[in-house]
């Protein structure tokens, strides 16, 4: 079975500095997407970016990016100028059909 | 506008009692999932559907039923056999993998079970 493992329970940045989450995950198939989900307070499950695995293509969203590197099975998320709302809990996802796996989640912290 | 509806947001529950989760969607998914969160653990997949009359177990189905006799309503019933209920669940849907998918799972806001 899929697993997919972040290894930062919680993390903490300055607003306007840039901050890394690691995500990394376990499996045999080629064809995957992988996803981060951000959770605010309100618990509210939120897309924040999608990587298709056969794209080589890091995939890039605003102030988010990601760093893909599919043969080290590593996903890490980099938020760019962080702000005082990209405070929240941060999940690492896995989909292949038919469901998504989870990460434990990363709860990041943003001091002004 | 289009989205999952859950309800109801909190629920409180007495021990040996069974109670049922609402889950809605009216963003037209084959697909509907059902998830409990608890801290430190991320989400763990109870039971999910692809198709109405037919559903599947996730990692942690004991102690839990669903049924889907529609395509837009999935229930999640916790039932007095879940020796640790209290949690967060999360109903979630998707479309079915094709041309156009994303992968992207859709999520309502979650209902919070608090077993007294």
């Amino acid at each position: 079975a899929q697993t997919v493992t972040q290894s930062q329970p919680e993390m903490s940045v300055q607003e306007a500095e840039t901050v890394t989450l690691s995500c990394t995950y376990d499996t045999s198939e080629s064809d995957y997407y992988l996803f981060w989900y951000k959770q605010p307070p309100s618990r509210q499950m939120i897309l924040v970016i999608r990587q298709e695995a056969y794209k080589q293509q890091n995939a890039t969203e605003n102030r988010f990016s990601v760093n893909f590197q599919k043969a080290a099975k590593s996903f890490s998320l980099k938020i760019s100028d962080s702000q005082l709302g990209d405070a929240a809990m941060y999940f690492c996802a896995y989909r292949s059909e038919p469901d998504m796996r989870f990460g434990a989640g990363t709860r990041l912290t943003v001091k002004p | 506008d289009g989205g999952i509806t859950q309800s109801p947001k909190y629920l409180f529950r007495k021990e040996g009692q069974n109670v049922t989760l609402s889950c809605e969607q009216n963003l037209n998914h084959d697909a509907m999932y059902w998830y409990r969160q608890d801290p430190g653990q991320g989400l763990r997949l109870i039971y999910y559907s692809q198709i109405v009359n037919d559903f599947q177990k996730g990692d942690i189905a004991e102690g839990y039923s669903v049924s889907r006799e529609k395509k837009e309503s999935f229930p999640l019933t916790v039932t007095s056999a879940q020796k640790n209920p209290t949690a967060f669940y999360l109903c979630a849907s998707s479309a079915l993998a094709g041309a156009s998918w994303t992968g992207e799972l859709f999520f309502g806001e979650g209902s919070r079970l608090t077993v007294l």
